[in-house]
Order: C-alpha cells, then structure tokens, then sequence
C-alpha cells in the first residue's frame, strides 16, 4: 500500500482480556518498529523488526508482550492479560534504509476499562 | 545512552512571525537526528533528517534545522508561521546500530498559533 496501515484504530477492551494490533508496512520496507505513545511516558521504542526476527526486544515492557511478523509484512503486537496501564496509542512505522527516517501509521488507541 | 531535549513543552507564535523550536541531544557517537511532526489523532510525519551530510538540513512545509555539534543542538525554524503548523513536533536522535535504527525522542513541543 502506499502508507503504514494500523488497525484497528481504536479498541477498548475489559481488563485481562487479551489484544491483538495488526501493522501492515509500506511494501518493500524490510525494517519495522512499534512505539508506544502515552501521556505520562512520550513516544517509547518497543521492539525492531529486521524482515521476520527481532533482533531488539528491549523495549517490550514485560513477558505480557509479544510480537511477531510474518513473510517479511505484516507485523502483530499481542498484550495478555491486558492492564489499565497499556491504555495507549500504539504506532507502527516501517523504513527503507538506515537514514531515511520512518513512515509512520495512525495508530492503534488502546484503552483498557 | 542517547537523549533529546526538548526545551518548551508549549510555544505560541503568530501568523507571519519565526517559529524556533528547541532540541538538544546527547550522544557518546555522530548521531543522526530527526524532526517529526504530529497533527491531532494522527501518526508522525518525517519533517527532516541530519544524517552527518550539510549541517544546515531543509525539510518540508518550509522548515529547516541546523546542526551544530559545539552547541550540541538541532533547533527546528520557520521563518513565517502559518496556521496549519499547528501540531505537535518532536526531536529524535538515532541509536543507530547494525542497522536498527531505534529512535529516542524528546518530549514533544506543542505548537500554537495566534491569528
């Protein structure tokens, strides 16, 4: 597609429930990033995508995060157990090369009730 | 470990007139530092990007950045602002390695314009 496309946009989900956000990247972009968006903490990196591994996982916050991508694409975050502080926007972006920057989707605004 | 400034969390300026918006960085290496700009419920759009090329780096919608290394700084101008700048702008830095190009970003600086 032309852009990072997030979805869905927005969920609300009951606490302990588990979530899924899909991030399909720009074709051809073999880099891929998710980042957290909240209030009290700004724009923090989750993990990196290199084609299918993920080389850093360090930002991932506990074990109740996982992600994984698939034929080089489409990338899933998953939360278990969801808690009310993972209510945040969760942004993908995906990158050519090194030094060119990002494109970034939407978003994906979790709240967890 | 990389960090950004971002000095103002809130700047306000009128039509016509500079915006300046601040960002230092530290860096233990040359880094590559990044503008981004993020309009309401929207993701962030690449405004510009010092990859160690011309200091003096120009981006989109007419806003450029300078790169200085002594001062440490990457400040974001705009010689008129206009109504449609309004948004949020952050100021990124690379922790650029073995091609992960993890970025950390500042805090963000809210942009408002006065008619």
């Amino acid at each position: 597609g032309a852009g990072v496309s997030q979805s869905p946009s927005n969920k609300v989900t009951e606490k302990g429930k588990d979530v899924e956000l899909r991030c399909d990247p720009i074709s051809g972009h073999t880099a891929l990033y998710w980042y957290r968006q909240s209030l009290g903490q700004g724009l923090e990196f989750l993990i990196y995508f290199q084609g299918n591994s993920a080389p850093d996982k360090s930002g991932l916050p506990s074990d109740r995060f996982s992600a994984e991508r698939t034929g080089g694409s489409v990338s899933t975050l998953t939360i278990q157990r969801t808690q009310q502080e993972d209510s945040a926007v969760y942004l993908c972006a995906s990158s050519l090369r090194q030094g060119f920057g990002y494109t970034f989707g939407s978003g994906t605004r979790l709240t967890v009730v | 470990a990389q960090s950004v400034t971002q000095l103002g969390s809130h700047v306000s300026v009128s039509e016509g007139a500079l915006v300046l918006l601040r960002c230092n960085y530290s860096s233990s290496v040359p880094p590559y530092l990044f503008w981004y700009v993020q309009y309401p419920n929207q993701g962030l759009q690449l405004l510009l990007k010092y990859t160690s090329a011309a200091t003096l780096v120009k981006g989109i919608n007419g806003f450029e950045a300078e790169f200085k290394k002594s001062e440490t700084s990457f400040h974001l101008t705009k010689p008129s602002a206009h109504m449609s700048d309004a948004a949020e702008y952050f100021c990124a830095v690379s922790d650029f390695n073995f091609g992960n190009e993890k970025l950390t970003f500042g805090t963000g600086t809210r942009l408002t314009i006065i008619p």
